[in-house]
């Protein structure tokens, strides 16, 4: 069945590089998606990749995707406090239009 | 502003009582969603609404649970007869068919119930 599953904690330092991880089982998926919740939030759309692509840069965020692997990370350059949140992969198929979403990562920022 | 807006935004309700919540999705957009959030867990889906059509209910939504969108525009979501276990964040998203479908979700509904 479908499933998405990423690393449960991250901890850097303000100004390093964040890598966050996720791998999914849904070979037909045509949409990635990664977004962040803050504390008490809904969800903030950061951005998403077509399943054709290999790479998406936008601004300090890079989305990588390995198809073969069914793996896809997101980097945030230059992280700061303000990124301290919980970051959610998600995927969405052909078929259906539902978002099957992993646990999230809890990203933790210091300074 | 034009994002997804919910209402209440915190629900704390005894047990066995009846709940509803709204979800005013973005203008113009023609597909709504309904998920629930359980402490450390991701949004699980629940239902979504093609205009006024419910096109699709997981398996999580029991038959206590009813959603409605009799216009195409804002939606309910009812939940009868509440358990300790109806307590999560109970999320809406919209999304327009003619831009890649991207779901953008609103701040939530947090139940509790006691």
């Amino acid at each position: 069945g479908e499933d998405v599953e990423q690393s449960l904690f991250l901890s850097v330092r303000e100004g390093d590089s964040s890598v966050i991880n996720c791998t999914y089982t849904d070979s037909s998926s045509t949409y990635l998606y990664w977004y962040k919740q803050e504390p008490g939030a809904g969800l903030q759309l950061l951005t998403y990749i077509f399943s054709n692509m290999d790479m998406k840069q936008d601004q300090r965020l890079t989305v990588l995707l390995n198809k073969k692997d069914k793996h896809l990370s997101l980097r945030i350059a230059d992280t700061q406090t303000g990124d301290s949140a919980i970051y959610f992969c998600a995927e969405r198929g052909q078929a259906g239009t539902a978002l099957i979403f992993g646990k999230g990562t809890t990203l933790s920022v210091s300074s | 502003d034009t994002g997804v807006s919910q209402d209440p935004r915190h629900k704390i309700t005894k047990r066995g009582q009846n709940v509803t919540f709204r979800c005013d999705p973005i203008s113009e957009h023609n597909r709504l969603y309904w998920y629930r959030q359980t402490l450390g867990q991701g949004p699980e889906f629940l239902t979504y609404f093609q205009n006024e059509a419910q096109l699709e209910k997981s398996r999580l939504l029991s038959d206590r649970f009813s959603a409605e969108r009799p216009k195409g525009s804002f939606s309910t979501l009812e939940i009868q007869r509440t358990e300790q276990g109806d307590s999560a964040m109970y999320l809406c998203a919209s999304s327009s068919l003619t831009y890649t479908d991207t779901q953008y979700f609103g701040p939530g509904t947090r139940l509790t119930v006691l």
